[in-house]
């Protein structure tokens, strides 16, 4: 089974600095990853996902991913980062087109003024 | 508009007694999820659904139950087995279910046992 593990529990970062948030997951035949935000007390919303093509994905909200296969990552990245994004963001990926989603802890974002 | 329903928002039990938490779709998905979220643990698998009538266990299927008798509809009954119920609880669909499947969330309701 597909495991993914995000690296922070928590990132605080400064309004309009930049920001990447780690994610790596575990080696599998082919791979399809996600990433997902969630704002307090709210359900998830999709940021972007990749499922094959290019190795570099954009999202909603100005962010962007990068798929590395030797390093087995897809960590999020945004320029420049807003007070509204501060939220609790999960990694997502499966195995194989039949699998479901394991998600990763979880990285709580916490922009400051 | 189309979404994902969950109700209640807030939800309060006694030591030892069943509930149930509603999830309604209009979305037309085939596919329904339920997630549990404890802190630090991200999301955790506890059943889905492909299909109407059709129904398997996640990673923490013990002590939950569920029931997929229509297709916009996948309620989720937390019985007095659950040890610790305590928990924000998600519900999704998809379109067709499976790895590459975009999955859309509900609200969420927070259970809290007294």
């Amino acid at each position: 089974a597909q495991s993914v593990t995000q690296l922070d529990s928590q990132v605080p970062v400064f309004e309009e600095a930049p920001v990447e948030l780690r994610c790596n997951y575990s080696s599998s035949v082919s791979v399809y990853l996600f990433w997902y935000v969630q704002y307090p007390n709210q359900g998830l919303q999709l940021l972007l996902k990749y499922l094959s093509g290019s190795t570099l994905v954009k999202g909603i909200n100005g962010f962007e991913a990068e798929f590395n296969k030797s390093q087995t990552s897809f960590h999020l990245r945004k320029p420049s980062v807003h007070i509204s994004d501060t939220a609790e963001y999960f990694c997502a990926g499966s195995g194989y087109a039949g699998n479901m989603l394991t998600f990763g802890g979880g990285t709580r974002l916490m922009v400051k003024p | 508009d189309g979404g994902i329903t969950q109700s209640p928002k807030y939800l309060f039990r006694k030591e030892g007694q069943n509930v149930t938490l509603s999830c309604e779709q209009n979305l037309n998905h085939d596919a329904m999820y339920w997630y549990r979220q404890d802190p630090g643990q991200g999301l955790r698998l506890i059943y889905y659904s492909q299909i109407v009538n059709d129904f398997q266990k996640g990673d923490i299927a013990e002590g939950y139950s569920v029931s997929r008798e229509k297709k916009e509809s996948f309620p989720l009954t937390v019985t007095s087995a659950q040890k610790n119920p305590t928990a924000f609880y998600l519900c999704a669909s998809g379109q067709r279910g499976g790895g590459t499947d975009t999955q859309y969330f509900g609200p969420g309701t927070r259970l809290t046992v007294l």
